[in-house]
């Protein structure tokens, strides 16, 4: 049990679909991010959420669409997905503040497979 | 640019053997951290350090901040080490604690 959990574990869809990705965490920290990791490349930081407040976009495509209602829950809605969006994505969270460094905890990620 | 990168990209060893895992980044640091992603894709922090030497186990990672190098170490290594590891800084003058930069990860298959 990580303390992160994220659902579904996998997902194909097609380009006109709507879904969303779900990730939960039962460790009482303040921050919560969604990572892209595609196949041969480094994990990218695309979402950060403090406190429930957006605090970084990294210049995600509008087709991804962040939401996070609580401090404990973080969702990504996609909609209009091209091919290249094929990814692992990984949700993970922390505890931010206090002037020092928190360990990520990582999710399993969903696997996003875009036909 | 800010660059982090990993050596050797992929390794092979025999059970038992002795592993080391090198990572090396381009301008100062305030925080390097060492990862695990199985096949599955669930990631596990194992280390954060900033100076010096952390052990957990059979895991060793040690930093050297002047060369602005980092070593993960792994004794005794056993076929359920098998695994990418991925090494991740956090830049010094980044203010956000969040703000990582990862490296590529290293493919590791331990054989019986």
């Amino acid at each position: 049990e990580t303390g992160v959990t994220q659902t579904p574990r996998h997902l194909v869809m097609g380009m006109t679909n709507k879904k969303s990705l779900k990730c939960e965490q039962h460790l009482g920290h303040n921050a919560m991010y969604w990572y892209k990791q595609s196949a041969k490349k480094p994990l990218e930081l695309m979402f950060v959420y403090n406190f429930k407040e957006q605090t970084e976009n990294n210049s995600v495509p509008s087709r991804f669409s962040p939401e996070c209602p609580n401090s404990s829950h973080l969702f990504l809605h996609l909609h209009t997905l091209q091919p290249e969006d094929s990814a692992l994505y990984l949700c993970a969270s922390s505890q931010e503040g206090g002037g020092t460094d928190s360990p990520l905890h990582f999710g399993n990620g969903t696997r996003l497979t875009v036909t | 640019k800010n660059e982090v990168e990993q050596s050797p990209q992929n390794l092979t060893a025999q059970e038992g053997e002795f592993i080391t895992i090198n990572c090396s980044y381009s301008v100062g640091i305030s925080a390097l951290h060492w990862l695990q992603q199985h096949p599955g894709g669930g990631i596990v922090s194992l280390f954060m350090l900033s100076s010096g030497k952390k052990k957990h186990g059979r895991l060793i990672a040690t930093i050297n901040i002047q060369e602005k190098h980092s070593s993960l170490h792994i004794t005794a290594s056993h076929p359920r080490d098998s695994a990418v590891y991925i090494c991740a800084v956090r830049w010094a003058q980044e203010t956000s604690g969040s703000r990582l930069t990862f490296g590529e990860g290293t493919q590791l298959t331990v054989n019986p």
